[in-house]
């Protein structure tokens, strides 16, 4: 079965750390593109990093220098390193399969979401 | 940055309702444009990709249409499962944005 499942999440204070992880099932994450989103209480869906098959990656204006995706092939798992953490910050955080190519450019498979809260 | 604009924020809908759903991209994306449905509590769900294209297990009373700058999501007739938020997203160049969501509630 193609599944995501999340990890790491839970309370920090303002300035802290925190790594998320995303432990990949029935395929391979160094082959995909893989994204975290992420979801603040109430509101909607921000894009928020992405690592593609060939090693590059992208950061949302809002946690860039701050946050780091990364991957390890041997664990099949994808991860998301969050430095410097802001209030702001505090919100469920997903990682998604960017499947691509083909005309098909989606978010496919979803994890069921780790919540991070960020709070003295 | 591209911004993702959706209309309406919310809406009240009957079963057996046909109802649409638009985003409006602030510049040109092609057809680079999905949509997803997410339930409280739970995780976004992809529906629709490349603007038009079902994706495999989604009912076929839903369909996007659409390209450039101004798309449409329609579902044919509402069903019980359908009251949902719905997300479009751009896919045409990073930052990947989210229109802000439409909240598709029961009348």
């Amino acid at each position: 079965e193609v599944q995501l499942v999340e990890s790491g999440g839970g309370l920090v204070q303002p300035g802290g750390s925190l790594r998320l992880s995303c432990a990949a099932s029935g395929f391979t994450v160094s082959s995909n593109y893989m994204s975290w989103v992420r979801q603040a209480p109430g509101k909607g869906l921000e894009w928020v990093s992405v690592i593609y098959s060939g090693g590059s990656t992208y950061y949302a204006d809002s946690v860039m220098g701050r946050f780091t995706i990364s991957r390890d092939n041997s664990k099949n798992t994808l991860y998301l390193q969050m430095n410097s953490l802001r209030a702001e910050d505090t919100a469920v955080y997903y990682c998604a399969r960017w499947s691509a190519g083909g005309g098909y450019d989606a978010f496919d498979i979803w994890g069921q979401g780790t919540m991070v809260t960020v709070s003295s | 940055d591209i911004q993702m604009t959706q209309s309406p924020s919310s809406l009240s809908a009957s079963v057996g309702d046909r109802v649409t759903i638009t985003c409006r991209a602030s510049q040109s994306i092609s057809s680079y444009l999905n949509w997803y449905q997410q339930k409280p509590g739970k995780a976004p769900n992809l529906l629709i990709y490349a603007a038009s294209s079902l994706q495999s297990g989604v009912p076929s009373r839903f369909s996007g249409s659409g390209s450039g700058t101004d798309f449409t999501l329609t579902i044919s007739s509402l069903q019980p499962e359908d009251f949902a938020t719905y997300y479009c997203q751009q896919s045409a160049i990073t930052p990947y944005s989210f229109g802000q969501g439409t909240k598709l509630e029961i009348k």
